[in-house]
């Protein structure tokens, strides 16, 4: 089974500390992203990287930065915390199929982490 | 820009019986895909169904079934036979091909009653 963990499920930061938020996936998948959801809002994608060293900003990047130096890790930074960045973030890797209608991929997510800043 | 939205944002179905969960979506794509996400209480989500926009035939999962009406951008998932283990947050997800953007609705929280 495909796996991807999150390495914190529930932070408390002060507001302008630097937060780092890891995932790892041990499936080889090319794609990872980092998600954050919100009630009523869903899941708005932050970022989103389909290689090593490689990245595409998301819907809502601001506040935000990523790091992939290596395949199976994709790390989330906030570099200075602020309360509007309390949220639950949901780390994901995908697989990548090429199906007749074109490429798609399953998502497969981990548990979240659950940050609270003050 | 593509948007998906989810009208329930709460709904309750007694166990064993049948339960219909809404989603409508906006594209001028005409190949793309439709997903269902299933999101447990404190629990990993999850990929229900998936269904390809260039098929007909409506994507079935076991108990888990789809109502795709591509003309009027309908995705509604079917839950027939209603579980404990069905009470989860569901979400209704849309791609184009080869893009890796999935778009999400704003989920529906599903609360299946002993």
């Amino acid at each position: 089974d495909v796996k991807v963990t999150q390495s914190s499920r529930y932070l408390v930061k002060r507001t302008g500390e630097k937060v780092f938020l890891e995932c790892v996936q041990d499936m080889d998948h090319e794609n990872m992203f980092w998600y954050r959801q919100d009630p009523g809002l869903g899941l708005r994608l932050i970022y989103f990287s389909y290689d090593v060293k490689m990245k595409e900003k998301g819907d809502i990047p601001e506040g935000y930065s990523v790091s992939r130096e290596k395949k199976e890790r994709f790390s989330l930074i906030l570099e200075s915390a602020s309360t509007n960045q309390t949220s639950m973030y949901l780390c994901a890797s995908s697989s990548i199929l090429q199906l007749a209608g074109g490429e798609a991929g399953e998502l497969f997510f981990g548990e979240g982490s659950r940050l609270t800043v003050l | 820009a593509q948007t998906v939205t989810q009208s329930q944002p709460e709904m309750s179905v007694q166990e064993a019986e049948t339960v219909t969960l809404s989603c409508t979506y906006d594209t001028s794509e005409s190949n793309y895909y439709l997903f269902w996400y299933k999101q447990p209480p404190s629990r990993q989500m999850i990929l229900v169904i998936r269904q390809e926009a260039y098929k007909q035939q409506n994507a079935t999962e076991n108990r888990f079934s789809v109502n795709f009406q591509k003309a009027a951008k309908s995705f509604s998932l079917k839950i027939s036979d209603s579980q404990l283990g069905d009470t989860a947050m569901y979400f209704c997800a849309f791609m184009k091909p080869g893009t890796y953007k999935y778009i999400f609705g704003t989920g529906t929280r599903l609360k299946v009653l002993a």
